[in-house]
């Protein structure tokens, strides 16, 4: 079972338009990684977020982690085909160990013309 | 680029043979991960090394899984006696941590089919 639960489960944006994508835990979140995966191929990091209320911005797209660090966000900002892909979050410490990575399912974002 | 490399990409196989992946990891990392995916889903926890040893393993990981890392270099994974539930994306990730960050950095993935 997924202890990280992402939103939606895929979305259609137009290019040029903005989108959203969550991710929510009933957990603390010590350690929130974005990853993108395109179909069949190895994941790509993103960003990372470990404060409460952090923010960061690469390019087009910002990741937040709220104060509670239960929650972060990634918004991509006029869409291009290029970020069309999976879109996966991840955290650590969401069980008694450290290290390794527990994931979302995955949201997967297409953008069309 | 001296990212991670998985090999092979792709592997089909027959159920019940015996199969090996192989993951180089970036050369200064000494943490190195195994990850499962099947379709739909996100990556699943295998196992991970630091160094040569093997420090945690998942209950995913039956006694028909083997992964070793003999000299803290690379890192090989093996089924033994396939089955159709084993078909999937094996992943390997590679990391350095340091006091506030354990960014891990994925390769390619090799692709099971078990016919």
């Amino acid at each position: 079972s997924q202890e990280l639960e992402q939103s939606p489960q895929s979305l259609i944006v137009q290019e040029g338009k903005n989108l959203t994508i969550n991710c929510t835990s009933s957990k603390t979140l010590y350690g929130l990684y974005w990853y993108k995966q395109k179909y069949g191929e190895g994941l790509i990091f993103l960003m990372m977020l470990q404060k409460g209320g952090e923010e960061k911005s690469h390019e087009k797209i910002t990741a937040k982690l709220d104060e509670k660090k239960q929650q972060s966000s990634l918004h991509i900002t006029a869409s291009q085909p290029s970020h069309a892909g999976i879109y996966l979050c991840g955290a650590e410490g969401l069980t008694d160990s450290w290290g390794k990575l527990q994931f979302g399912a995955g949201t997967q974002v297409v953008v069309t013309p | 680029d001296t990212g991670v490399s998985q090999d092979p990409r792709h592997k089909i196989t027959k159920r019940g043979q015996n199969v090996t992946f192989r993951c180089d990891p970036i050369s200064e990392h000494n943490r190195l991960y195994w990850y499962r995916q099947t379709l739909g889903q996100g990556p699943e926890f295998l196992t991970y090394f630091q160094n040569e040893a093997q420090l945690e393993k998942s209950r995913l990981l039956s006694d028909r899984f083997s992964a070793e890392r003999p000299k803290g270099s690379f890192s090989t994974l093996e089924i033994q006696r396939t089955e159709q539930g084993d078909s999937a994306m094996y992943l390997c990730a590679s990391s350095l941590p340091t006091y506030s960050s354990y960014e891990q950095y994925f390769g390619p993935g090799t692709r099971l089919t078990v016919t």
